[in-house]
């Protein structure tokens, strides 16, 4: 039983545009959100997090939405550039206990 | 600062044999987190040190997985006897005193 579901296993945008990468999530006690980025041979990076009391994050290029009534965050990168081409994972945790459950990755292919 | 460090990154072995992974987290990071990444899906949580205390070890087949935390900074993770369908990357994380986990590079495990 998946907790966590990234609907898309991958997804191609050309470098430029936006990329739009989702995450929905069953259990309303998870209260923290992150995103990993994961390139091939290397382990996950932390990449950008959001926590339940916020609805939106911001770093640079990329910007994390929450829709608590929904279960469900996306992360948005732009623009997309062919550095970004790696699969990314969101996780999510319920605060106090930093036990993190992963969804199972989009792999994102920015196209020159 | 330097990172996560596992070793060895590569590990084949046969079915019924033993096996051992070592990872030296971030100095100071109370918080080292086992994980199993099978191909094609997201880490999956095996066991959570806090210092030299396991947290949740709830996801460990304890029947063939050990893991051990020494003083409370480098960790083992030993599989007894291995099957098939261990097969799969084993990522250690650290954590300090935020949410962000900082992965090492994994040792991709091939049993045969």
């Amino acid at each position: 039983d998946q907790q966590v579901k990234q609907n898309s296993p991958s997804l191609s945008v050309q470098e430029g545009r936006i990329s739009i990468l989702n995450c929905d999530y069953t259990n309303s006690m998870f209260d923290y959100f992150l995103w990993y980025k994961k390139y091939p041979a290397e382990g996950p990076t932390f990449l950008i997090s959001i926590s339940s009391i916020k609805d939106k994050n911001e770093d640079g290029r990329f910007t994390v939405f929450l829709n608590k009534s929904a279960k469900h965050l996306s992360l948005h990168i732009v623009p997309s550039q062919p550095g970004d081409s790696a699969v990314y994972f969101c996780a999510v945790a319920t605060s106090g206990t930093y036990k993190y459950i992963f969804g199972t990755g989009t792999r994102l292919k920015v196209l020159a | 600062e330097a990172g996560v460090a596992q070793s060895p990154r590569y590990k084949i072995i046969e079915k019924r044999q033993s096996v051992a992974f070592w990872c030296n987290p971030i100095s100071g990071h109370a918080t080292l987190y086992w994980y199993q990444q099978i191909l094609g899906q997201g880490p999956k949580l095996l066991i959570q040190f806090q210092n030299n205390g396991v947290v949740d070890d709830s996801q460990l087949p304890k029947d063939r997985f050990s893991a051990e935390r020494l003083k409370g900074v480098d960790s083992t993770l030993k599989i007894q006897p291995a099957k098939l369908e261990d097969s799969a990357v084993y990522l250690c994380a650290s954590r300090g005193l935020s949410y962000e986990q900082y992965f090492g590079p994994g040792t991709r495990l091939t049993v045969t």
